[in-house]
């Protein structure tokens, strides 16, 4: 079975850094296309980027744009997310997800349980 | 790079049927059929519960159905359990090719 599992969150000061990972179980990881998504504590959930299965795309929500950057080693079976200037408005729980497997594969279609950075001196 | 927009809140009784909408423009829930919807109870991951606009991914009840009119995407969910109360958002891909969420839906089965 499809597993996301996701690790790096802590606690971390204002404009600091954090590489956060997803290790990916139970599927074809350099098959399929990959997203950050994050949810700050009592609220919705928010896009944070995509790459694609083979790293020629990446992109990302103009909130993260130059300070975020998302990653993959397939040979690993890993996702990255490397957070630098870290914000107190990035605290959040962060979800890695995977595409989907049929129609437009766009969409979220297996999620990790999530992993919680809080930025705060 | 704006939410899509959901109500707060809907409510239904057990057997009823509710209806949660989701707004958003020309450059996304009107560009393309790739709305999405997810479900979310508390303290755990989102969950698909409808992809491309209408289709349920395997395992997932008959009961959820979703459709799309212009730039107003739209989930039903038909007789109401009390399961089924949970926070629901919506998902668009959109012209940059990057993806939005709707600012969610607390469903309160009363």
């Amino acid at each position: 079975q499809v597993q996301l599992v996701e690790s790096g969150g802590g606690v971390v000061q204002p404009g600091r850094s954090l590489r956060l990972s997803c290790a990916a179980s139970g599927f074809t990881f350099s098959s399929y296309g990959m997203h950050w998504v994050r949810q700050a504590p009592g609220k919705g959930l928010e896009w944070v980027a995509v790459i694609s299965f083979d790293e020629t795309n990446e992109h990302y929500a103009d909130s993260v744009k130059g300070r975020f950057t998302i990653s993959r080693d397939n040979s690993k079976n890993t996702l990255y997310l490397q957070m630098d200037s870290l914000r107190a408005e990035d605290t959040a729980v962060y979800y890695c997800a995977r595409w989907g497997d049929s129609g437009s594969y766009v969409y979220f279609h297996y999620w990790g349980q999530g992993t919680l950075v809080t930025v705060s001196s | 790079q704006s939410a899509l927009t959901q109500p707060a809140s809907v409510s239904g009784s057990p057997g009823q049927s509710i209806t949660i909408s989701c707004a958003g423009t020309g450059s996304d829930v009107g560009a393309y059929n790739y709305v999405s919807w997810y479900q979310q109870h508390p303290g755990k991951a989102p969950k698909l519960i409808i992809y491309d606009v209408s289709n349920r991914p395997s395992g997932i009840s008959n009961r959820f159905s979703g459709s799309k009119s212009g730039n107003t995407a739209s989930l039903t969910i038909s007789g109401l359990q009390a399961e089924d109360e949970a926070d629901y958002y919506c998902s668009s891909y959109t012209t940059g090719s990057t993806r939005l969420f709707g600012g969610g839906t607390k469903l309160t089965v009363l």
